[in-house]
């Protein structure tokens, strides 16, 4: 595609819910970056997927997070039992390869996501 | 946790005029990117600068590296309105993943 998408764009939940957040990458990149950026912050890493293998997942919070990218394309990130905290807009960004200096991540324009 | 710190936290500046924005690191980096982000969406980047390289330029753009400080420059000249967003810089360690950002410096350029 032209670029990363994500839906929804918006996503409003009660606390104690599930919710999935999707991102499709740019055609053809092979890795695919989740970020989680609070209100005044910088991004902050989640998770990566090299293929459909999740390379690092240091970045997850605690184990309410869960990620899979099932054929190495699309991807979802699940959080259940959500909690306040978990309010940010979150960051999907793909690029052709991991492990290369000089590869450039691409971000989708973001779910946002308020528990209430 | 963020890595790098960008200096002003805010700018405010006149059209045509230059802004300078600074970012500072605490570990040793593969490369440092400089990425734009409107309205808290998604992020546009701007340039990789490589950690043996001292400075770069792309259009308007002007990006320093000092590795010995641990610390880069942005320079955009001859600002314009359309240039109002917050910018953050991100270091990449080994392979350029994950990437590591600062808290930003949100910038506004008046007409």
């Amino acid at each position: 595609g032209a670029g990363v998408s994500q839906t929804p764009s918006n996503k409003v939940t009660e606390k104690g819910k599930y919710v999935e957040l999707r991102c499709d990458p740019i055609s053809g990149h092979t890795a695919l970056y989740w970020y989680r950026q609070s209100l005044g912050q910088g991004p902050e890493f989640l998770i990566y997927f090299q293929g459909t293998g999740a390379a690092d997942d240091s970045g997850l919070p605690n184990d309410r997070f869960f990620a899979v990218r099932p054929e190495g394309s699309v991807s979802t990130l699940k959080i259940q039992r959500t909690e306040r905290g978990d309010s940010a807009v979150y960051l999907c960004a793909s690029s052709l390869t991991a492990g290369s200096s000089t590869d450039t991540q691409y971000f989708g324009p973001g779910t946002r996501l308020t528990v209430l | 946790s963020q890595q790098g710190e960008e200096d002003p936290q805010a700018l405010s500046i006149q059209e045509g005029e230059n802004a300078t924005m600074n970012c500072s690191y605490k570990t040793s980096i593969n490369n440092l990117q400089w990425y734009r982000q409107n309205s808290g969406r998604g992020l546009v980047h701007l340039i990789l600068i490589r950690s043996n390289e001292r400075e770069k330029h792309s259009g308007r753009l002007r990006v320093t590296l000092d590795t010995s400080k641990k610390s880069s420059s942005l320079l955009i000249t001859a600002s314009r309105a359309a240039d109002t967003a917050s910018y953050f810089c991100a270091t990449g360690r080994s392979g350029n993943t994950p990437l590591v950002f600062g808290k930003g410096t949100r910038l506004s350029v008046i007409a």
